[in-house]
């Protein structure tokens, strides 16, 4: 396991609020990922990053902003939630792909807008 | 990109049966492969995975997974499930940063 806690792990909100989710990691992993788990579509990727301050779009981006002001944290924000986020995010760690290192999950994120 | 299918989104079994959960993805560069299971409310746990190398690989538990790259499959095979076998199984491929998982197949094994 590479350490990586989610928080909150469980949180509802209304339509129209942000929200920011939080992935904090204790391995020193340089890539983090944000996914969103959806019956039917397996694991999508929202954000990638690949270094401090280093981001990129993944699959499904729209509504979504990330920031990593430090290794450990990465944060992923819905700008303003709409009903088609509610969802299960994980973040998810790599810490060198060039040997094909594993990529390892936190415990997820069960988000609900309504 | 690259896509991953997963052909049963869900398999019914009896404990102590074989099964085979099908992954088919789409490259024609090397890639890795990985299977990830997923109990209830948990995230995913790494269960096998393919670099290099022989093409069978195995799990501590029993799983076992052929890479075949002429049908671009990694289907994942077990010869006598158990009732803790009860879970979601995701087929994953990796090409360098970028993973890409299929829709997952529920493995149900009944008593």
């Amino acid at each position: 396991d590479a350490g990586i806690t989610q928080s909150p792990r469980h949180k509802v909100t209304e339509t129209g609020t942000p929200v920011t989710l939080r992935c904090h990691q204790t391995e020193n992993h340089r890539y983090m990922y944000w996914y969103r788990q959806d019956p039917g579509h397996g694991l999508r990727l929202i954000h990638y990053s690949y270094g401090v301050k280093d981001t990129d779009k993944g699959e499904v981006s729209d509504g979504y902003s990330v920031s990593r002001s430090k290794t450990e944290d990465f944060l992923l924000t819905l700008e303003s939630a709409t009903s088609s986020q509610t969802s299960v995010y994980f973040c998810a760690t790599l810490q060198d792909p060039d040997s094909g290192n594993t990529i390892y999950f936190g415990e997820g994120s069960w988000l609900t807008v309504v | 990109a690259q896509s991953v299918t997963q052909l049963d989104s869900q398999v019914p079994v009896f404990e102590e049966a074989p099964v085979e959960l099908r992954c088919n993805y789409s490259s024609s560069v090397s890639v890795y492969l990985f299977w990830y299971v997923q109990y209830p409310n948990q995230g995913l746990q790494l269960l096998l995975k393919y670099l290099s190398g022989s093409t069978l690989v195995e799990s501590i538990n029993g799983f076992e997974a052929e890479f075949n790259k002429s049908q671009t499959s990694f289907h994942l095979r077990k010869p006598s499930v158990h009732i803790s076998d009860t879970a979601e199984y995701f087929c994953a491929v990796g090409n360098f940063n970028k993973f890409y998982f299929g829709s997952g197949t529920k493995l149900n094994v009944k008593p």
